[in-house]
């Protein structure tokens, strides 16, 4: 069973660091663009970064942009968001979320339940 | 950045009806949009990929239409368990953005 399992969040103050973890099974994390995607109490979903299948390849929203760094360990089929100087509205629930190709379509196929952040002094 | 435009915010409806929700895009993304069901609590699920094509393990009462602008989901016949609410997203460029989620509620 493919599965996505989020770790590392919590309550932080402003200014603060987290590093979130998401480990993968049940499928070859090698071979997948990876994703974090964030959605603030009672809000809508908004995309943070992405990383490419090796890793060599990286994108941010411009919210985050500077302040979060994405990473991978092919080693250890796990997926990493450092996130620094946080903010109060960085509080939001994280989701991990696989990318499968289709054609010329990529989507997420799979969401992790989620890790909650809460940036408060 | 694409802006994604979703209407309506919010849908009360029946079991039985038939919904269209509708996104629309500010500039053309050809069909690069998918459309994600999220319950209280959970993660998103994906239903549609590639503006029309129904994710595997999918209902086929959900389908989806359109390409550059203007896309749709419907629901040909509402059941107890799509009363959640409902995200577009552009996957076309980064940023990728998501509309703003319509929620169906029971009426």
């Amino acid at each position: 069973e493919v599965q996505l399992l989020e770790s590392g969040g919590g309550l932080v103050q402003p200014g603060g660091s987290l590093r979130l973890s998401c480990a993968a099974s049940g499928f070859t994390f090698s071979d997948y663009g990876m994703r974090w995607v964030r959605q603030a109490p009672g809000e809508g979903l908004e995309w943070v970064s992405s990383i490419s299948e090796s890793g060599g390849s990286s994108y941010y929203a411009d919210s985050v942009k500077g302040r979060f760094t994405i990473s991978r360990d092919n080693s250890k089929n796990t997926l990493y968001l450092q996130m620094n100087s946080l903010r109060g509205e960085d509080t939001a629930a994280y989701y991990c979320a696989k990318v499968i190709v289709v054609g010329r379509n990529r989507y997420i196929d799979v969401w992790g339940d989620g890790t909650t952040v809460t940036v408060s002094s | 950045a694409i802006q994604m435009t979703q209407s309506p915010s919010s849908l009360s409806a029946s079991v039985g009806d038939i919904v269209t929700i509708t996104c629309r895009a500010s500039q053309g993304i050809k069909n690069d949009l998918d459309w994600y069901q999220q319950k209280p609590g959970k993660a998103p699920k994906i239903l549609i990929y590639g503006a029309s094509s129904l994710q595997s393990g999918v209902p086929s009462r959900f389908s989806g239409s359109g390409s550059g602008t203007d896309f749709t989901l419907t629901i040909s016949s509402l059941q107890p368990e799509d009363f959640a609410t409902y995200y577009c997203l552009q996957e076309n460029s980064l940023p990728y953005t998501f509309g703003q989620g319509t929620k169906l509620e029971i009426k």
